[in-house]
């Protein structure tokens, strides 16, 4: 019974370069959610998808930022032209449906750095 | 603007005693609260939530108390264990926050023998 499956664990790119984070939610989990954890600070929500959906988009930044949960395959977090204020640790989510009062399931998350 | 604060960056407990972890919140909309747990290099794990409309939650070694009117909850692990060593984060979300979480800044605990 696979949990949330994310990778790469570790991701390193330079200044400019783009980055793709995937997110295999559990079976039967159509429900993904991204956060971001900065060094010394808690998990920031980022994005919330359902298949072929984004239902809350509020905390990704308004440039550079997107995300994509297809039909068929993992959810996608891209980052275009990464600045070093990018470098953190992006975690995957996933639940069977919209209520959060059971938790989560995380990822082990990716942990990007951009040098 | 940090709706959920966790004022205390790090505890440190002797091993068979009770470890008391708390969170305090700003946003009287927030419906539900949930404890997470996270080790190094690991994605957060769920410990035990609590909804607003109740004052205690209990779950084998870990309770949480819920303080509406002070806004603040608290997490009791009794006894102990050197495996409960981890980052602890207190969150709260809301029916009209669409699933979304807003975390504290976690703390750190530390069970020694």
């Amino acid at each position: 019974n696979a949990g949330v499956m994310q990778n790469p664990r570790h991701l390193v790119r330079r200044r400019g370069q783009e980055a793709r984070l995937r997110c295999s939610p559990m079976k039967g989990h159509s429900h993904v959610y991204w956060y971001r954890q900065l060094p010394e600070e808690g998990l920031k929500f980022m994005v919330y998808l359902q298949k072929e959906n984004i239902i809350d988009e509020s905390g990704m930044p308004k440039e550079r930022f997107s995300a994509e949960f297809p039909k068929e395959g993992p959810s996608i977090l891209r980052i275009q032209q990464v600045v070093r204020g990018d470098s953190a640790a992006y975690f995957c989510a996933s639940s069977p449906d919209r209520v959060a009062y059971y938790g989560y399931t995380f990822g082990s998350g990716t942990r990007l750095t951009v040098v | 603007d940090q709706q959920v604060k966790q004022n205390s960056p790090s505890l440190s407990v002797q091993e068979g005693r009770i470890s008391i972890l708390n969170c305090d919140y700003t946003n009287s909309m927030f419906d539900y609260f949930l404890w997470y747990k996270k080790y190094p290099a690991e994605g957060p794990t769920f410990l035990i939530s609590i909804s607003s409309i109740k004052d205690k939650n209990e779950d084998g070694r870990f309770t949480v108390f819920l303080n509406k009117s002070a806004k603040h909850l608290s997490l009791h692990i009794v006894p102990s264990q050197p495996g409960d060593s981890a980052v602890y984060f207190c969150a709260a979300g809301g029916t009209g926050t669409a699933s979304k979480l807003t975390f504290g800044t976690g703390t750190r605990l530390q069970v020694t023998l």
